[in-house]
């Protein structure tokens, strides 16, 4: 779904870098989120966001960062990559009006060496 | 916070059988319950999806059923068929209380043989 694009879909980075993941979205949705999808895990909540003066810590924010630099991006960021962050990476939206309608972006498999 | 555990973590079935996936959730509070479905190197996509105040809902061959009591959640494939396999996954949220997050379950992975 070209609605919500995230870049890079694929990263391979080194231990102590600091990485940036992007999403955008064209659906106008106000809620923004960033979810990690390990195996076996499921996908567990790092952060979201209700506007771009709005943002929350999810249940494993340690080691993230966010920015919402309008209401159509969200970006991640890892300040100092460790290998336990390898994972595939996404970014949902969702929006305003009390409805889910929860769209994916396609994903970041970001892999950190 | 908001605990959902979800069982079995793989099922096979053949095609034409029947598939249930069950969720249990820990906050009473939870009143918003989706199920996605993601394949291979895909995205989650939502299937379907029950609100608290439900007890069941259909579409097609898929249905879930709510028991807000017991505070689970089970998903029903009729009818399976090859391409139903996947990962499925369950999610409860609290709505507002919780900027309408989703916590999900750890996944059920589903095979479907013919």
């Amino acid at each position: 779904d070209a609605d919500v694009t995230q870049t890079p879909r694929n990263r391979i980075t080194k231990t102590g870098k600091r990485i940036m993941l992007e999403c955008s979205q064209t659906k106008g949705h106000d809620r923004m989120y960033w979810y990690r999808q390990d195996p076996g895990l499921g996908l567990r909540l790092i952060y979201y966001s209700f506007d771009v003066k709005d943002i929350n810590k999810g249940e494993i924010s340690d080691g993230y960062s966010v920015s919402r630099q309008a209401q159509a991006k969200f970006s991640l960021s890892l300040e100092s990559a460790i290998p336990n962050q390898t994972a595939l990476y996404f970014c949902a939206t969702s929006p305003g009006q009390a409805t889910y309608g929860y769209t994916f972006g396609s994903g970041t498999r970001l892999t950190v060496v | 916070g908001e605990n959902v555990e979800q069982h079995p973590s793989t099922l096979s079935v053949q095609e034409g059988d029947s598939a249930v996936i069950k969720c249990t959730y820990s906050d009473s509070a939870s009143n918003y319950f989706p199920w996605y479905k993601q394949e291979l190197g895909k995205r989650p996509q939502l299937i379907i999806d029950i609100r608290s105040n439900v007890g069941e809902k259909k579409d097609q061959r898929i249905a879930v059923t709510l028991n807000k009591t017991a505070k689970h959640f089970s998903l029903h494939i009729t009818e399976t068929q090859p391409e139903d396999s996947a990962v499925y996954f369950c999610a409860a949220s609290r709505g507002s209380n919780s900027g309408y997050a989703l916590n999900f379950g750890k996944g059920t992975s589903l095979l479907v043989t013919p």
